[in-house]
């Protein structure tokens, strides 16, 4: 089975400033790994995944993650984040077959000015 | 566009009716699921779907049943609505090859 831990629910930042949203995993079988970004009254967005290759990986809006196998995280990142940026970041992984997604319990980013 | 439509944005229903909510893909994709999301909880999987009349249960199936009869769409019926089924209720379809989740805009279920 899998698992997915957010470390933080809220992470309140200011305008401009760098941001780190935590993401741990627990598995006992290989998985592909995600950020989905929840806007206001939305459903969920793919920001970015990692399936194989460079453990850094780019996303859409200037948002970036690294996977490190060996503490089993998937931290999300951006240097400099915007008010349109406030929203709610769930961290998933899903079985090799796309068959079976698992969510972690989100982060609320919120950006003041 | 891809889309993923849920009929209703908001629902009032009683406790004790019986309750259809409806989803609707228009991507052909094989996987469809129901999840469940709560405050500090995130979201958890109600049940999946990875063809047509074919379901599975997910971690949380309990009060709940689903119905796919077409590959376009998946219903989640709740036989007997409790006040503990109250959540946002958000349909997704894709998986099963295409790794990318495509979901609806939610439904906000409240059990009175």
């Amino acid at each position: 089975a899998q698992s997915v831990t957010q470390l933080d629910s809220q992470v309140p930042v200011f305008e401009e400033a760098p941001v780190e949203l935590r993401c741990n995993y627990s598995s006992s079988v290989s998985v592909y790994l995600f950020w989905y970004v929840q806007y206001p009254n939305q459903g969920l967005q793919l920001l970015l995944k990692y399936l194989s290759g460079s453990t850094l990986v780019k996303g859409i809006n200037g948002f970036e993650a690294e996977f490190n196998k060996s503490q089993t995280s998937f931290h999300l990142r951006k240097p400099s984040v915007h008010i349109s940026d406030t929203a709610e970041y769930f961290c998933a992984v899903s079985d090799l077959n796309f068959n079976k997604f698992y969510f972690g319990s989100g982060t609320k980013l919120n950006v003041k000015p | 566009d891809v889309k993923v439509t849920q009929s209703s944005r908001y629902l009032v229903k009683r406790t004790g009716e019986k309750v259809f909510l409806e989803c609707v893909q228009d991507m052909d994709h094989e996987n469809m699921f129901w999840y469940r999301q709560d405050p500090g909880l995130g979201l958890r999987l109600i049940y999946f779907s990875y063809d047509v009349k074919m379901k599975e249960k997910g971690d949380i199936p309990e009060g709940y049943s689903v119905s796919r009869e077409k590959k376009e769409r998946f219903s989640l019926i709740l036989e007997s609505a409790s006040t503990n089924q109250t959540s946002m209720y958000l349909c997704a379809s894709g998986g099963g090859g295409n790794e990318k989740l495509f979901f609806g805009s939610g439904t906000q279920l409240s059990v009175l």
